[in-house]
């Protein structure tokens, strides 16, 4: 199995709603990355977990809570998210030393 | 944030040009990536690159690393309406060590004409 996969394809949510993203990956690749892009902009690093632990954030709003249950699999849970929150939201993985990082086909978020 | 700089910005061609496009960079970088990016997809990895000189191919594709270690040059030959899409640098500058922030260029929009 060599791709990244992410549920769901498409989110729509209001403002008050709880909602997850998921990512996941067997190719026993040990980092995970969450990006956020906007249309016709290169993508913009979120959250980085490495071997299941949080080691970079770049100040994102607390709203974005993400979580690593194990080496498989990524979440990012969001909570009163803002109109401005919209985007396609991608997750990736790279194995521990490579710089190589490998997309999903990302979730096209909607915030009404 | 630091950025790369990738030209062209856009690029209208006919089936069977070649193209080329680079990105450049005021430091010094150690590994250069290469994307492609469809509508509503993820990008997808073309080419890696790890050595000043380095000169790698996928079919049509060929990317080299620049000498100066602060560019980096894609092109693409015979091009076909499949090539559409937006095409992203990515790199990893000198003493990034662990950290694994890549930074990207702005992305080329190459359309091909049939």
């Amino acid at each position: 199995d060599t791709e990244v996969t992410q549920t769901p394809k498409h989110l729509v949510m209001g403002m008050t709603n709880k909602k997850s993203l998921k990512c996941e990956q067997h190719m026993g690749h040990r980092a995970m990355y969450w990006y956020k892009q906007k249309a016709k902009k290169p993508p913009e690093l979120m959250f980085v977990y490495s071997y299941e632990k949080l080691s970079i954030n770049e100040s994102v709003p607390s709203r974005f809570s993400p979580e690593c249950p194990n080496s498989s699999l990524l979440n990012l849970h969001l909570h009163a998210l803002q109109p401005e929150d919209s985007a396609l939201y991608l997750c990736a993985s790279s194995q521990g030393v490579r710089p190589e990082q490998f997309f999903g086909p990302g979730t096209r978020l909607t915030v009404l | 944030g630091q950025q790369l700089n990738q030209s062209p910005q856009s690029m209208f061609i006919q089936e069977g040009e070649d193209v080329s496009m680079n990105c450049t960079s005021s430091s010094i970088f150690n590994t250069w990536l290469w994307y492609k990016q469809e509508p509503g997809e993820g990008p997808v990895l073309l080419i890696a690159l790890y050595k000043a000189g380095e000169l790698t191919s996928n079919g049509r594709l060929t990317a080299q690393f620049g000498i100066t270690r602060k560019d980096s040059f894609l092109n693409i030959s015979a091009s076909i309406p499949s090539d559409v899409g937006i095409y992203f640098c990515a790199g990893l500058p000198l003493g990034a060590g662990n950290n694994r922030k890549l930074i990207w260029g702005l992305g080329t929009s190459l359309a091909v004409n049939p």
